[in-house]
């Protein structure tokens, strides 16, 4: 079955330290990859995204994320947090069009990061 | 950039009562909306997916008689909770998809704010 998986449902980091958030999807073709972050009682800011090309991806708010193929992942990174960060994240998936997900985009379970002084 | 608005923000009703959530792009047609709900602390669950001029698509499991979606033009799509109960609190989220945005296939989801359904 077509999933995206999140392993980490919470993570404190300091302020100023990095951060890495995980997303694993099992799909049988590449999907479109998507990361948005939601505050609380809000709804969803998309950071980034990925299609095709560069397996590195650069997004809003000094995030990135790299695609490997090899490990069906696409981790979020962010070299140094800002107390403004602390959030939900979601990865999110679009099936390629191909499948019958194509079009509807499918949330990991989010990982909500809280960002200590 | 795009934008989705979504009304209300918060909404209190009382069980057997009926809730409309507005949800409407404002700078571009969005030709599928999708509504979502999310529980506290979970994910968004697609509720459904609506197509402009057409019958909303419903996933498994969602009743259509009581979340009723109408998408009657390109900038307003809307969610009615029928015979609300307390179970159906929750949050509701919207999404338009954007044909204009990124390639390659347009594929821009711009969320609305959300609304917080609480009924008593």
């Amino acid at each position: 079955a077509q999933s995206v998986t999140q392993p980490d449902i919470h993570i404190t980091v300091s302020e100023g330290a990095s951060l890495e958030l995980r997303c694993n999807y099992s799909y049988g073709a590449t999907p479109y990859l998507f990361w948005y972050v939601q505050s609380p009682g809000q709804g969803l800011q998309l950071l980034l995204k990925y299609f095709s090309g560069d397996t590195l991806v650069q997004g809003i708010k000094g995030f990135e994320a790299e695609f490997k193929r090899s490990q069906s992942s696409f981790n979020l990174r962010k070299p140094s947090v800002h107390w403004s960060d602390a959030a939900e994240y979601f990865c999110a998936v679009v099936g390629p069009m191909t499948t019958d997900s194509w079009g509807k985009l499918q949330f990991g379970a989010g990982t909500q990061v809280v960002v200590t002084p | 950039g795009a934008v989705v608005s979504q009304h209300p923000s918060r909404v209190i009703c009382k069980s057997g009562t009926s809730v409309k959530i507005e949800c409407r792009s404002l700078d571009f047609q969005a030709t599928t909306m999708f509504w979502y709900r999310q529980f506290p602390k979970q994910s968004l669950m697609l509720m459904a997916t609506s197509n402009e001029g057409s019958k909303a698509t419903y996933e498994q499991g969602v009743e259509k008689d009581k979340f009723l979606i109408n998408h009657a033009s390109l900038t307003l799509s809307t969610l009615t909770v029928t015979s609300a109960h307390p179970e159906d609190s929750s949050f509701y989220i919207c999404s338009a998809r954007d044909l204009r945005t990124l390639f390659p296939h347009g594929y821009g989801y711009t969320f609305g704010s959300g609304t917080r359904l609480t009924v008593v």
